[in-house]
């Protein structure tokens, strides 16, 4: 099946620096890929569409300045958290599907810890 | 996405089937039915969706109303690494489609 691999899975730094996640589709195209955050015994939350060849599309309250989404070809996807701070400290998990009328497949997730 | 309705948590036997229901009343006539289950600290994983059949595959059965209102997700035989968040969504079927996630269904398996 579709596999979709995401890196790293967890991630330790600083306060006021930068960390960059990727998300690759390793057997298929994704032109759409989203990306989702998800705090401690909480829901999944949208957080942008990731559309290759495009700018994202942020959902209301997602800070595009913040978050940068750079989906540059089919099959990788990264995300940026720019100046990271305490309260960003999330798991951030991102998901592609291989085509029209075919499910979503996840990544495994990146547990990012900001100190 | 039409909203959906699940309950909090529910307990299960190990080795007996597990039926957990979702209502989805707003639901449209384009739009899919999808289960996914997440297991702790990883990503989702999909498990099964439909549209109005009534759907099977290795890892569950989706028994789905006629009238498309609520549906089952049904694991004939849990075990105890079915144990999970599972999340009922509705979505309309095409890949640029996003999946919005309720807060879900916690199953325990207990020996």
């Amino acid at each position: 099946g579709a596999v979709v691999s995401q890196h790293p899975s967890w991630v330790i730094c600083k306060s006021g620096t930068s960390v960059k996640i990727e998300c690759r589709s390793l057997d298929f195209q994704a032109t759409t890929m989203f990306w989702y955050r998800q705090f401690p015994k909480q829901s999944l939350m949208l957080m942008a569409t990731s559309n290759e060849g495009s700018k994202a599309t942020y959902e209301q309250g997602v800070e595009k300045d913040k978050f940068l989404i750079n989906h540059a070809s089919l099959t990788l996807s990264t995300l940026t958290v720019t100046s990271a701070h305490p309260e960003d400290s999330s798991f951030y998990i991102c998901s592609a599907s291989r085509g029209l009328k075919e499910k979503l497949f996840f990544g495994s997730g990146t547990q990012l810890s900001v100190l | 996405d039409a909203k959906t309705t699940q309950p909090t948590s529910m307990d299960c036997a190990e080795g007996r089937a597990a039926n957990l229901p979702c209502n989805h009343s707003t639901i449209s006539g384009n739009e899919y039915v999808y289960w996914y289950r997440q297991i702790h600290s990883q990503g989702p994983q999909y498990i099964i969706h439909g549209l109005k059949n009534n759907e099977t595959n290795e890892m569950a059965s989706l028994i789905i109303t006629e009238d498309r209102k609520s549906s089952t997700l049904i694991l004939p035989h849990a075990t105890l690494r079915d144990t999970a968040v599972y999340y009922c969504i509705v979505r309309v079927g095409f890949a640029a489609s996003k999946l919005t996630f309720g807060t879900g269904t916690r199953l325990q398996v207990t020996l």
